[in-house]
């Protein structure tokens, strides 16, 4: 039982390059999220989509893009990396039926700009 | 807008003692859900516990306990008879508007010393 899998798991670009961020869930989720945990900040919301075809901006949203083309699929681009953008990145999903709906977290990736 | 707030960055207890990490949040929502994870040093993010703003008792799962507050706001986690095993990051977070995504306190890093 997969749940969410995040590819890949370390990265180090450098400043300007661009890169994505695959994430996959086998859980028939509809709704799922991208974070971005920095020391001391706690996890904050970059992008989250309702269901295919989807997306909308969270609390953190610029220098990123997302895209849902596929149920199972919420993938996080970075088009020009900056240092500020060093940070471990979270996928989750979640069946996002009310207030009681638990977040799936996938296990990180490690993303260094230099 | 919402928010959530843990005033401890750091907390020791010693094995088989109780320990409570403190959360407050501020909401104008009055259906909300209130959340604790763990993460260990591994980085995954564990689900451990959920209260419903409407739930009239406090939520239990083992040897985790949500004393929740709603006057004062409060939603603290108790862990029972700690263990070594406890030590790691302590998150507390309530879901939002935006597709029921989780707005995460800071963290409390909590230490179990034999």
């Amino acid at each position: 039982n997969a749940g969410v899998t995040q590819t890949p798991k370390f990265r180090v670009l450098k400043t300007g390059q661009s890169m994505t961020l695959l994430c996959a869930q086998d859980m028939n989720h509809e709704y799922m999220y991208w974070y971005r945990q920095d020391p001391g900040m706690g996890l904050r919301l970059i992008h989250y989509s309702v269901g295919e075809g989807t997306t909308a901006k969270g609390e953190v949203p610029d220098g990123y893009n997302v895209s849902r083309l596929k149920k199972q699929n919420f993938l996080l681009g970075l088009e020009s990396a900056a240092p500020s953008q060093t940070s471990v990145y979270f996928c989750a999903s979640s069946h996002g039926q009310g207030v009681s709906g638990e977040l799936f977290f996938g296990e990180g990736s490690r993303l260094t700009v230099l | 807008a919402q928010k959530i707030t843990q005033t401890q960055p750091g907390m020791f207890v010693q094995e088989k003692e109780a320990v409570t990490l403190d959360c407050t949040y501020d909401t104008s929502d009055p259906s909300y859900g209130l959340f604790w994870y763990k993460q260990p040093s591994s980085g995954e993010m564990i689900f451990l516990i959920y209260q419903g703003s409407y739930d009239q008792q406090n939520a239990t799962e083992g040897r985790y306990s949500l004393n929740f507050q709603k006057a004062r706001k409060s939603a603290n986690l108790v862990i029972s008879a700690s263990q070594l095993g406890d030590s790691a990051m302590y998150f507390c977070a309530m879901s939002s508007r935006a597709g029921y995504a989780l707005n995460f306190g800071k963290g409390t890093s909590l230490l179990v010393t034999p």
